[in-house]
């Protein structure tokens, strides 16, 4: 099962920042936040992740809480196209050597 | 922009029909992942590859399903008698050694078992 909790949708006005929360209250020392998203019709896509530092990259910033019970993913400047189902995923290490577990995710929908 | 190609898009077959599906990765990409989605769920993990050797399976793999990366590029995913249930998107991923905590995915082939 997934070990975060989504809120099922979002909307965000084009332009604006979009914050997304994901609770992961359970998660353990050596278990990292990933973030993927998966626009309509396509596959997911990578976004960020992060262990316990804030992590920023081209397109997103991922806000880790002191605690680690939760985070934030942000999209500083949301477009039409970044309307999509934003998955958040507790995964043991970076090494890739653990399934990705995916919940049903929050679907974001940026208007216009 | 060679990305994760999957083949076919999509797949209508019969009840107790076999289905093969095949899965492209990106050049030089040596781990080879297969999902399952369903209608409103987040992809289910099935199994992974690194290089020809399947690492690890899933519980949602049954024995009808059987999944092969012989010489450790393409990889197909082969479901036999196939049953209503089997109804899903199939997604793939690759990943780079330099980087396995990225995986990169496939648009998926669409299977409809009648």
């Amino acid at each position: 099962d997934a070990k975060t909790t989504q809120p099922p949708s979002m909307d965000c006005a084009e332009g604006r920042a979009a914050n997304l929360p994901c609770n992961h209250s359970t998660i353990s020392g050596n278990e990292y936040v990933y973030w993927y998203r998966q626009i309509h019709s396509q596959g997911p896509q990578y976004i960020i992740h992060g262990l316990k530092n804030n992590e920023t990259n081209e397109m997103a910033s991922l806000i880790i809480t002191e605690d680690r019970k939760s985070s934030t993913l942000i999209l500083p400047h949301a477009t039409l196209r970044d309307t999509a189902v934003y998955y958040c995923i507790v995964r043991v290490g970076d090494s890739g050597n653990t399934p990705l577990v995916f919940g049903k995710g929050t679907r974001l929908s940026v208007i216009a | 922009d060679t990305g994760v190609s999957q083949d076919p898009r999509h797949k209508i077959t019969k009840r107790g029909q076999n289905v093969t599906f095949r899965c492209d990765p990106i050049s030089e990409h040596n781990r080879l992942y297969w999902y399952r989605q369903t209608l409103g769920q987040g992809p289910e993990f099935l199994t992974y590859f690194q290089n020809e050797a399947q690492l690890e399976k899933s519980r949602l793999l049954s024995d009808r399903f059987s999944a092969e990366r012989p010489k450790g590029s393409f990889s197909t995913l082969e479901i036999q008698r196939t049953e209503q249930g089997d109804s899903a998107m199939y997604l793939c991923a690759s990943s780079h050694k330099d980087r396995y905590n990225e995986q990169f995915f496939g648009p998926g082939t669409r299977l409809t078992v009648l």
